[in-house]
C-alpha cells in the first residue's frame, strides 16, 4: 500500500514555467525523500528532507515539509524540456526497521 | 563508481514458470532493497536486506523470495508466474551504515522488465 497520495496525478506546463506538486502521507515519518523516473527507467534521488527540516533547496529544487499537516511539496522553478518525469515523494517511518513507501507519483510534462 | 546493475533487462516467461532476477549494488553499499513497479499498485516494496539478513519485508505472497550474498549482491527469485507478476522489477542500495542508511538516498538500478504471458 502507498503511504504517500500526490497531487496532481499529472501536470502539464510549458517551459520556463514553474511547476508544484504536492505529498500527503498518513504516518509519523523519520525522512521524506523525492524522486524523479524518466520512462522505463530507474529512479533518481533528487532531495532527502528530515522530519526536523522544514524547507531545503538544491538548484531549481525547493522542497517544503509541514509535519503538522503530514505534507510536502516539490517546486521545480524555471522547468525544461528534460524535466519531464514522473516524480514520487517516499517516506522513511520512525522504527528501526521502516521501509521506504513510495507515494503514487505526479506525472510532469514539459513543453517547449 | 559503478552505478546499480540489474540483470537481465529484459525477460519474457511462461505462467508457472520461476525467474531469478541479479542485482549488483554500488561497492561498498550493504542495503540493498527491492521494489516491484506496475501501472496500476505503483511502486510496491518487496524486500530489503543489510549484510546478508533480510531487514524488512512487504506484503508479497511467499513466492516471492529473495537473498543477499557476503558481497552483498542480491537476487530475488518468484516461483509459479502468474500473470499479474509483469511489472518492472527495480533494486536500490544504499550506504553501508545501518543507522545512516535510514537518512541516505536510495540509488536504484534501471530495473528488470518482466513480461508473463
Amino acid at each position: 500500500s502507498q503511504q504517500g497520495e500526490e497531487d496532481p496525478q499529472a501536470l502539464s506546463i510549458q517551459e520556463g514555467e514553474n511547476a508544484t506538486m504536492n505529498c500527503s502521507y498518513k504516518t509519523s515519518i523519520n525522512n521524506l525523500q523525492w524522486y524523479r523516473q524518466n520512462s522505463g527507467r530507474g529512479l533518481v534521488h533528487l532531495i532527502l528532507i528530515r522530519s526536523n527540516e522544514r524547507e531545503k533547496h538544491s538548484g531549481r529544487l525547493r522542497v517544503t515539509l509541514d509535519t503538522s499537516k503530514k505534507s510536502s511539496s516539490l517546486l521545480i522553478t524555471a522547468s525544461r524540456a528534460a524535466d519531464t518525469a514522473s516524480y514520487f515523494c517516499a517516506t522513511r517511518g520512525t522504527g528501526t526497521a521502516s521501509k521506504l513507501t513510495f507515494g503514487t507519483g505526479t506525472r510532469l510534462q514539459v513543453t517547449l | 563508481k559503478a552505478g546499480v546493475t540489474q540483470t537481465p533487462r529484459y525477460l519474457i516467461k511462461t505462467r508457472g514458470q520461476q525467474v531469478t532476477l541479479s542485482c549488483s549494488p554500488i561497492s561498498g553499499h550493504r542495503s540493498v532493497s527491492w521494489y516491484q513497479q506496475t501501472p496500476g499498485q505503483g511502486l510496491q516494496f518487496l524486500f530489503e536486506y543489510f549484510s546478508e539478513t533480510q531487514r524488512n519485508k512487504g506484503n508479497f505472497p511467499g513466492r516471492f523470495s529473495g537473498r543477499q550474498f557476503s558481497n552483498s549482491r542480491s537476487e530475488m527469485n518468484v516461483s509459479t508466474l502468474e500473470l499479474g507478476d509483469s511489472a518492472l522489477y527495480l533494486c536500490a542500495s544504499s550506504l553501508p551504515d545501518m543507522a545512516s542508511s535510514y537518512n541516505s538516498p536510495l540509488h536504484f538500478g534501471n530495473g528488470t522488465r518482466l513480461t508473463v504471458t
